[in-house]
């Protein structure tokens, strides 16, 4: 079991621009949410996905957006990118209460 | 909405026990999680608590009071490669059959030999 996987690893971007990140949930979870991760912080939730759909939504602006395709693996876009939005952005799929976490994709935008 | 308060940083001795604490105010409750991260590294599951009361799991165990608002983690017989941070998480009621979950910043351990 590969668990949950993300990629890339790591991504650096510059203002204003879009970024596409990729989730692979652990088999057998059906559920997919997106985290972020400020240094020295714990994970905000972003948002979550179920069926191919937002399910629930934290109180992030307009501009993360996401998609989860029939296979349950997941993708974040980030439109217009700040400064503000460097940092680690985690997957975590579950099928019950627990959420597998995966390693992350570090994003940094100078 | 929720707040979730644990101290920022604790430190303790190999073999010694230590006990972190979490206090959080929430508009519901749907359970309570503790999760270990060490650095550049994804959370992993620790415990899970619903009920008040004690669970137990090897070294550690989870603590739960929901009149009070209130959890700890104990560890046990520390060890060096529990140096990591420690993170309170709550399962709102609001979140319904979603499963976010909601994060206080975060207690990071160090053990000392």
């Amino acid at each position: 079991d590969a668990g949950v996987t993300q990629s890339p690893t790591h991504l650096i971007k510059t203002r204003g621009q879009q970024v596409t990140l990729r989730c692979s949930p652990k088999s057998g979870h059906d559920t997919v949410s997106w985290y972020q991760q400020a240094l020295g912080q714990g994970p905000q939730f972003i948002f979550q996905y179920y069926e191919e759909e937002e399910r629930q939504r934290g109180n992030f602006p307009d501009r993360f957006s996401g998609h989860q395709f029939p296979n349950y693996s997941s993708e974040l876009n980030v439109n217009a990118l700040l400064l503000g939005d460097s940092a680690l952005y985690l997957c975590a799929s579950s099928k019950s209460a627990e959420q597998f976490f995966g390693p992350g994709t570090r994003l940094t935008v100078l | 909405g929720q707040n979730i308060d644990q101290p920022t940083e604790m430190t303790a001795t190999e073999g010694a026990i230590v006990q972190i604490n979490c206090t959080y105010q929430t508009s519901g409750f749907n359970g309570l999680f503790w999760y270990q991260q060490h650095a550049g590294e994804a959370p992993t599951f620790l415990s899970y608590n619903v009920l008040d009361g004690l669970e137990e799991k090897g070294r550690f165990s989870s603590f739960l009071s929901r009149s009070k608002g209130y959890s700890y983690l104990l560890l046990k017989e520390l060890q060096m490669k529990d140096s990591a941070s420690y993170l309170c998480a709550v399962r709102p009621l609001s979140s319904g059959s979603a499963r976010q979950l909601t994060f206080g910043s975060g207690t990071q351990l160090t053990v000392l030999p």
